[in-house]
């Protein structure tokens, strides 16, 4: 069983639809991330969480809303996508943000803007 | 200037080759470096960190030179089973920044 678990791993959703990314890690980390990975192009950082408090949002359009209830789970909302936001989100933690050293991934959630 | 730099590959070696890949970073300010692994459809995984003074597991070398502020990852004896892009990440006052990938595909 992967540490980091997310869900769903696929999602298909119109322009106008709202839906959730969840993820959830059981490596007892304080920091979670998500990032972006569309073809071609390397991961972009999206946020960050240390012990619950975003503390970075690399300049994200509002269209992407985080959520972080506890220091194990992490949602990503989405509404109003547009068709180029189609791209493989991948969850992170680690142990302290501001200690960034190994990040465990989880497997992804690839969405599909149409 | 890119962050981070690494040979745009992808490389095809025959199973029992040598390859390097090589990666250049631009903040001189950067603390730490890693090679991670990502495999078709699935998410990266550290491989491993790279150290000043050079570090081996196994078939893995890496180094580091920072003067030239240069990350290079040595894979001896290749495997099918090395088949995989490999990502070169730097760390810059704890933000880490990945590469593109290099692609690496090992032919029997």
């Amino acid at each position: 069983e992967t540490g980091v678990t997310q869900t769903p791993r696929h999602l298909v959703m119109g322009m106008t639809n709202k839906k959730s990314l969840k993820c959830e890690q059981h490596l007892g980390h304080n920091a979670m991330y998500w990032y972006k990975q569309s073809a071609k192009k390397p991961l972009e950082l999206m946020f960050v969480y240390n012990f619950k408090e975003q503390t970075e949002n690399n300049s994200v359009p509002s269209r992407f809303s985080p959520e972080c209830p506890n220091s194990s789970h992490l949602f990503l909302h989405l509404h109003t996508l547009q068709p180029e936001d189609s791209a493989l989100y991948l969850c992170a933690s680690s142990q302290d943000a501001a200690k960034t050293g190994e990040l465990f991934f989880g497997e992804g959630s690839r969405l599909t803007v149409l | 200037r890119k962050e981070v730099e690494q040979d745009p590959g992808p490389f095809n070696v025959p199973e029992g080759a040598t390859v390097a890949f090589n990666c250049t970073y631009s903040n001189s300010a950067s603390q730490s470096f890693f090679w991670y692994r990502q495999d078709c459809r699935k998410e990266p995984k550290l491989l491993m960190s790279v150290y000043s003074s050079g570090n081996e597991d196994g078939r893995f070398t890496a180094q580091l030179n920072r003067a030239s502020q240069y990350i290079s990852l040595l894979i001896r004896d290749s495997k099918l089973s090395d088949s995989a892009t490999y990502l070169c990440v730097v760390n810059t006052a704890s933000r880490l920044t990945f590469g593109e990938g290099t692609q690496l595909t090992v032919n029997p």
